[in-house]
């Protein structure tokens, strides 16, 4: 079974420019979940979908940051502009639904560095 | 959200039991503890999780006191393969939220 897939592993940036990243969840996966992992820290959620809708995106800056997932299977992460404090590692994971009893399952990650 | 304390650090000897403990003593009585570990350049995977009894798998046990505000994750037999960073965390109101983990060193 392939897993989660995400492109690209890194990403230089300066600050004030876009960045967009890409995720592929695992085949059948209803749900899908961006992380942010700032270096030291535990992965933090910033948007949950459910398919194509979004069921949380409390912890997203959306001035800054949006999501999207369109036809319910791949997703986009997008940051515009960048800071500095955006530095971090965006996890992608997915599950095969919302419920508690189901586990995550974690792409590699795109370590962004915003210079 | 609960909150949950871990132990920045911990080392153990390859072949000998890992015990790595995590608080979280403003859990709620519907909050599972979930256990994942997130070895270096990779995503978090999947360990455990547990509500209120103990619970074993293929690769983990978890042990969770009966007030639930600690719990211990036992890895019966460290390999080498072991060393990660060790996160432990709860599902409540339909997302997990990680602590800040502990970095597992196996010693050969």
């Amino acid at each position: 079974e392939a897993g989660v897939a995400q492109s690209p592993r890194y990403k230089i940036i300066e600050k004030r420019q876009s960045v967009a990243f890409w995720c592929n969840p695992i085949s059948g996966h209803a749900t899908l979940y961006w992380y942010q992992q700032i270096l030291g820290q535990g992965p933090k959620l910033l948007i949950q979908f459910q398919n194509n809708g979004v069921v949380d995106d409390s912890q997203l800056p959306k001035d800054r940051f949006s999501a999207e997932r369109l036809k319910g299977v791949d997703s986009t992460l997008k940051i515009q502009p960048a800071k500095l404090e955006d530095s971090a590692v965006y996890l992608c994971a997915s599950s095969l639904g919302q419920s508690t009893l189901l586990e995550q399952y974690f792409g590699p990650g795109t370590r962004l560095t915003v210079t | 959200d609960a909150k949950t304390t871990q132990p920045t650090s911990m080392d153990c000897a390859e072949g000998r039991a890992a015990n790595l403990p995590c608080n979280h003593s403003t859990i709620s009585g519907n909050e599972y503890v979930y256990w994942y570990r997130q070895i270096h350049s990779q995503g978090p995977q999947y360990i455990i999780h547990g509500l209120k009894n103990n619970e074993t798998n293929e690769m983990a046990s978890l042990i969770i006191t009966e007030d639930r505000k600690s719990s211990t994750l036992i890895l019966p037999h460290a390999t080498l393969r072991d060393t990660a960073v060790y996160y432990c965390g709860d599902f409540g109101n339909e997302k997990l939220t990680f602590g800040t983990g502990t970095r597992l060193t196996i010693i050969p």
